[in-house]
């Protein structure tokens, strides 16, 4: 079956604008995660919804991270004022209520 | 603060010579420890879970044991197929998220 898509799979932006990436999960699957990856690091963790809330936001850095996922599917992570130290790659991960995380390919993100 | 911490960073195999990752963690309350396979510019591919001090779960060339402070990920007669950043991750207490190690990137030349 289809496993979780990313999209964009590249973004490059320059500092200050606002940056929307988008998830799809596994067809199924209730929880979503995001995590940050930079350079020669493991995944870093973001926030965790559980259906169309967040159940865990503890991993967001500050205010200008912010997530949604309206309809308990698609989730958005979405950027203000972005940063360079923003730049990374973005991995979102779904599964089944607490079952095992699969992951989808990333969406690299450059800030100029 | 739970930690994770892979060793060595990096790795270097001839096709065949057998070797171990290595995985140790510092936790409150394990739920589960976890392996992931990434290729450069991949997502991370789920390996393995481990639950409990003593389990062992193998596919393929790759054997991942677990003890109450660390895990190991076996690789026997390794081919250069299997050159990748290997994760680590653990889920402990009562949240969902992982916390991954660094990685270890190995490269198996032929």
């Amino acid at each position: 079956g289809a496993g979780v898509s990313q999209t964009p799979s590249n973004k490059v932006t320059e500092k200050g604008k606002y940056v929307e990436l988008r998830c799809d999960p596994i067809s199924g699957h209730t929880a979503l995660y995001w995590y940050r990856q930079s350079l020669g690091q493991g995944p870093e963790f973001l926030i965790y919804f559980q259906g169309t809330g967040a159940a865990d936001d503890s991993g967001l850095p500050n205010d200008r991270f912010f997530a949604v996922r309206p309809e308990g599917s698609v989730s958005t992570l979405k950027i203000q004022r972005t940063e360079r130290g923003d730049s990374a790659v973005y991995l979102c991960a779904s599964s089944r209520p607490r079952d095992t995380q699969y992951f989808g390919p990333g969406t690299r993100l450059t800030v100029l | 603060e739970d930690q994770v911490t892979q060793s060595p960073e990096a790795l270097r195999l001839q096709e065949g010579e057998s070797s171990s990752l290595n995985c140790s963690y510092t936790v409150s309350g394990l739920r589960g420890l976890f392996w992931y396979r990434q290729d450069p510019g991949k997502g991370p591919e789920f390996l393995f879970t481990l639950y409990s001090a003593g389990e062992e779960k193998e596919k393929e060339r790759l054997k991942a044991t677990l003890t109450k402070k660390e895990s190991f990920l076996h690789i026997t007669a390794p081919k250069p197929e299997d050159s990748a950043t290997y994760l680590c991750a653990v889920q402990a207490g009562r949240g969902n998220k992982l916390v991954f190690g660094a990685g270890t990137i190995l490269r198996v030349k032929s």
